[in-house]
């Protein structure tokens, strides 16, 4: 089945370690997205590729990495400077074009949590 | 004041129920998106809609590009419909960056 897959569902940190999200596509999208969503907010964009080796920030990318060495794998390294890393991580992908906008494709999601 | 405003935030009917969710945006757009979040936090695509109307099964989204607004209306509406729905804004530059609602939880009771 093509899909999205994110992994681990739930994962715990201890604060100060650095932490890597994990997200494979394999719909054979150019581009994918990591968004980061709090209670009571709208999804925010951290990160977002629209092709493999190049990747540019979103609306919150501040303590926050990327790669993009493989077109199915968008992983995404939460650093101790992420001031909350709390929260439910979501990546996306969706086919890429530079005039056009087109449905994304969300994973199940990560629950981070740091204490 | 958020680029893309949705209402209500929260809203509980009974099972049968015409449901309408609204979302008024600020940006120009090259399309909207209508998103359903279950508890569970997945995250699927109804809808992504530039002009008119578009129909799945009961779900039903509408867009009026001049006053800038969309609606999602759910017919005969059921329990396995409670969910948060989501529009998002996709610019039209930079179109591959949404910009999100803040959801509105609707519960349906049976």
């Amino acid at each position: 089945d093509g899909g999205i897959t994110q992994s681990p569902k739930y994962l715990f940190r201890k604060e100060g370690q650095n932490v890597t999200l994990s997200c494979e596509q394999n719909l054979n999208h150019d581009a994918m997205y990591w968004y980061r969503q709090d209670p009571g907010q709208g999804l925010r964009l951290i990160y977002y590729s629209q092709i493999v080796n190049d990747f540019q920030k979103g609306d919150i990318a501040e303590g926050y990495s990327v790669s993009r060495e493989k077109k199915e794998s968008f992983p995404l390294t939460v650093t101790s400077a992420q001031k909350n890393p709390t929260a439910f991580y979501l990546c996306a992908s969706s086919p890429s074009h530079p005039s056009g906008s087109y449905e994304q494709y969300f994973g199940p999601g990560t629950r981070l949590t740091v204490t | 004041k958020n680029e893309v405003e949705q209402s209500p935030q929260n809203l509980t009917a009974q099972e049968g129920e015409f449901i309408t969710i609204n979302c008024s945006y600020s940006v120009g757009i090259s399309a909207l998106h209508w998103l359903q979040q279950h508890p569970g936090g997945g995250i699927v695509s109804l809808f992504m809609l530039s002009s008119g109307k578009k129909k799945h099964g009961r779900l039903i989204a509408t867009i009026n590009i001049q006053e800038k607004h969309s609606s999602l209306h759910i017919t005969a509406s059921h329990p396995r419909d409670s969910a948060v729905y989501i529009c998002a804004a996709a610019r039209i530059q930079g179109a591959q960056k949404l910009v999100f609602g803040q959801g509105t939880r609707l519960t349906i009771n049976p």
